[in-house]
């Protein structure tokens, strides 16, 4: 069973460009989480998505945006990049966005550089 | 709000046993433990549920006190490979799939 892929694994962006990051979920997994990680911050969630709906969103600034689509990969999209983007993105999927079956698999994320 | 772990950081010898804990100033639904090994991502452990359901691995064992809002995590006869930092994550009643993450504890086991 194939985990949850995704790309780019690494990114080297200039500051004022946008960003799309992609996940696909391992199939079967209609919920789709991402989370900023940083040295200082820790894990941070950014929003949730089940059958391509955004249930729940984090406390980040409207430039951070995602979708999902009808097959449950999702991407997420950065606007205005600012230095402070610098991160790894993890994606994670779960079968269901809650009870016993929200043990989420993460993907090996996106080092996102701003320059 | 973000769920506080203690201790930050722990150092072990192989066989000892070392004991996480996770506390939260709101009301929980379930608690969810991860661990992450450098430069990879984190990997499911265990994940509690208010009531007492619990699902996760065999070797490793948790608690969850919803009275108290806290959690706490049990490695015992520590291995190498139980190295890493180790993340737990609360989901609030009624906001299913968002995962609040703590700081991390970051366990060293040596030989």
């Amino acid at each position: 069973k194939a985990g949850v892929t995704q790309t780019p694994r690494y990114l080297i962006k200039t500051r004022g460009q946008q960003v799309t990051l992609s996940c696909s979920p391992i199939s079967g997994h209609r919920s789709v989480s991402w989370y900023q990680q940083t040295p200082g911050q820790g894990l941070q969630f950014l929003f949730e998505y089940f059958s391509e709906t955004q249930r729940n969103k984090g406390n980040f600034p409207g430039r951070f945006s995602g979708r999902q689509f009808s097959n449950s990969r999702s991407e997420m999209n950065v606007s205005t990049l600012e230095l402070g983007d610098s991160a790894l993105y993890l994606c994670a999927s779960s079968l269901s966005p809650g009870g016993m079956n929200t043990e989420a698999f993460f993907g090996q994320g996106t080092r996102l550089t701003v320059v | 709000q973000q769920p506080v772990q203690s201790p930050q950081a722990v150092i072990l010898r192989e066989g000892e046993d070392a004991v996480i804990n996770c506390s939260s100033s709101k009301a929980l639904y379930s608690v969810h433990w991860y661990r992450q090994k450098h430069g990879e991502a984190p990997i499911f452990l265990m994940i509690l549920l208010k009531g007492g359901e619990q699902k996760g691995h065999d070797k490793i064992s948790a608690s969850f006190n919803e009275k108290k809002q806290q959690s706490s995590l049990y490695l015992t006869a520590s291995q190498l490979s139980y190295s890493g930092t180790y993340f737990c994550g609360t989901e609030p009643p009624g906001n299913t799939g968002k995962l609040i993450f703590g700081q991390g504890t970051t366990l060293q086991v040596k030989p």
